[in-house]
């Protein structure tokens, strides 16, 4: 069963970098075939997509950030990362790392993590 | 990117009650759309893929149906374990976005 967990701050500052890493458990996250996401809930709203790791390396972020995230995947640990900089308070948000996986051709998130709040304030 | 519109965003019902949400897609986006269910303080867990698939261990009073821009999800007879919030996202193109959330309350 695979299991993934975030872990990082739960307190940033406005300017500063965010930074939460996902440990997964369960699999290995160089299996290959699954794509490696980072998705925020804003408080009592949606969900929306922050970006992906493939497992090639290949990354794609929502071109809402503005260039402000990086993911990045330590396979030797079996974790990816996610920092975004430049952190106002509408970052603040439930940080969820979740996989993706292919099913038939059709791709749909089926693990999630228990998700992480980030707060920005000073 | 494409806008996914949920309706109603919100709905009061009955436990035993049939109830089914729509969702519809700014373009077309075929067979690529999920349906997840979130209950309070607990991630999203995935219900249905790609349109009409049945993810495993998911009750089969749940159902989904659709393609193109239209989609829906029924559950046939609702129980207690059902009062969440419902949302879809499409997996067509990135970036990948979700509906607003339909909140399904007791009546």
């Amino acid at each position: 069963q695979v299991q993934l967990q975030e872990s990082g701050p739960g307190l940033v500052k406005p300017s500063q970098t965010l930074s939460l890493t996902c440990t997964v458990s369960g699999g290995s996250i160089s299996s290959g075939g699954y794509y490696w996401n980072w998705i925020r809930q804003h408080p009592r709203k949606g969900l929306e997509w922050i970006g992906y790791i493939y497992d090639s390396g290949s990354t794609y972020y929502n071109p809402s950030l503005k260039s402000r995230g990086t993911i990045s995947v330590d396979t030797s640990k079996n974790q990816f990362s996610l920092k975004l900089t430049s952190v106002t308070a509408a970052d603040t948000a439930v940080y969820y790392c979740a996989r993706e996986t292919r099913y038939s051709g059709y791709d749909a998130i089926d693990y999630w993590g228990q998700g992480s709040l980030v707060t920005v304030s000073s | 990117d494409i806008q996914m519109t949920q309706s109603p965003s919100s709905l009061s019902a009955s436990v035993g009650d049939r109830v089914t949400i729509t969702c519809r897609a700014s373009q077309t986006i075929s067979s690529y759309l999920n349906w997840f269910q979130q209950k309070p303080g607990k991630a999203p867990k995935l219900l249905i893929y790609a349109a009409s698939n049945l993810q495993g261990g998911v009750p089969s009073r749940f159902s989904a149906s659709g393609s193109g821009t239209d989609f829906t999800l029924t559950i046939s007879s609702l129980q207690p374990e059902d009062f969440a919030t419902y949302y879809c996202q499409q997996s067509y193109s990135a970036p990948i976005t979700f509906g607003q959330g339909t909140r399904l309350q007791i009546k």
